[in-house]
């Protein structure tokens, strides 16, 4: 069936360095992805998105990158700061805006 | 916008009592949704609804599950009889159709 997984479950980081949190999905139809933050005691909150006609999105100090080919997503995240340790969830949109989640990766900066 | 509102923010309930949970989705956005998190299973999406109309509920775990969207503006989440496995923090969001989601703050339940 259809799921977005993600490799990782934790990640731990310096603070300074640059992050990668990746990604898995397995609908090759889904045209929308949608990387959230989870902090403690919160809902999740957006980030970054993407569409499928992309394979590169830059925020700020965020970036998404998408690989149709091998159904990857992965975000990346510049000088990682200590408020940004956090649970991040990779989505993948279906039809009518339905969110598929991924199991989410613990990032965790080290100061 | 005071983003998506949930009530109660936190629910300490007896097994077998009912428990209604309550959401006021962004003024605008079309789409609402439920879902529940915890540790062994992270975050099931519930049911959605679009312009207040159900469109998935396969999420629902069973019929002491309900969920309503009277109108634009409020959506309400229902338990009953609640069993100690639903203790969970319950999530609403919502979006316009396609776009990504807002979160409320959640409500904390826990069944004893």
């Amino acid at each position: 069936g259809e799921s977005v997984g993600l490799h990782l479950p934790t990640l731990s980081v310096q603070e300074g360095d640059n992050s990668i949190i990746n990604c898995a999905y397995s609908n090759s139809a889904s045209d929308y992805f949608i990387w959230y933050k989870q902090e403690s005691g919160k809902g999740p909150q957006f980030i970054i998105d993407i569409r499928s006609n992309m394979d590169k999105r830059q925020g700020q100090r965020v970036t998404v990158l998408l690989n149709k080919t091998v159904k990857h997503l992965s975000l990346q995240i510049a000088a990682t700061q200590p408020g940004d340790s956090a649970v991040y969830f990779c989505a993948e949109n279906t039809n009518a805006g339905k969110s598929t989640f991924g199991d989410g990766t613990t990032l965790t900066v080290k100061p | 916008d005071a983003g998506v509102i949930q009530s109660p923010r936190h629910e300490v309930t007896e097994m077998g009592q009912e428990v209604t949970l309550r959401c006021k989705p962004i003024s605008g956005h079309n789409s609402l949704f439920w879902y529940r998190q915890t540790m062994m299973r992270g975050l099931e999406l519930l049911i959605y609804f679009n312009n207040n109309v159900p469109i998935d509920d396969s999420g629902m775990p069973e019929d002491r599950f309900s969920a309503k969207m009277p109108n634009a503006s409020f959506s309400t989440l229902k338990i009953q009889p609640s069993e100690p496995r639903d203790s969970a923090v319950y999530f609403c969001a919502s979006s316009l159709t396609s776009g990504e989601q807002y979160f409320g703050p959640g409500t904390r339940l826990t069944v004893t």
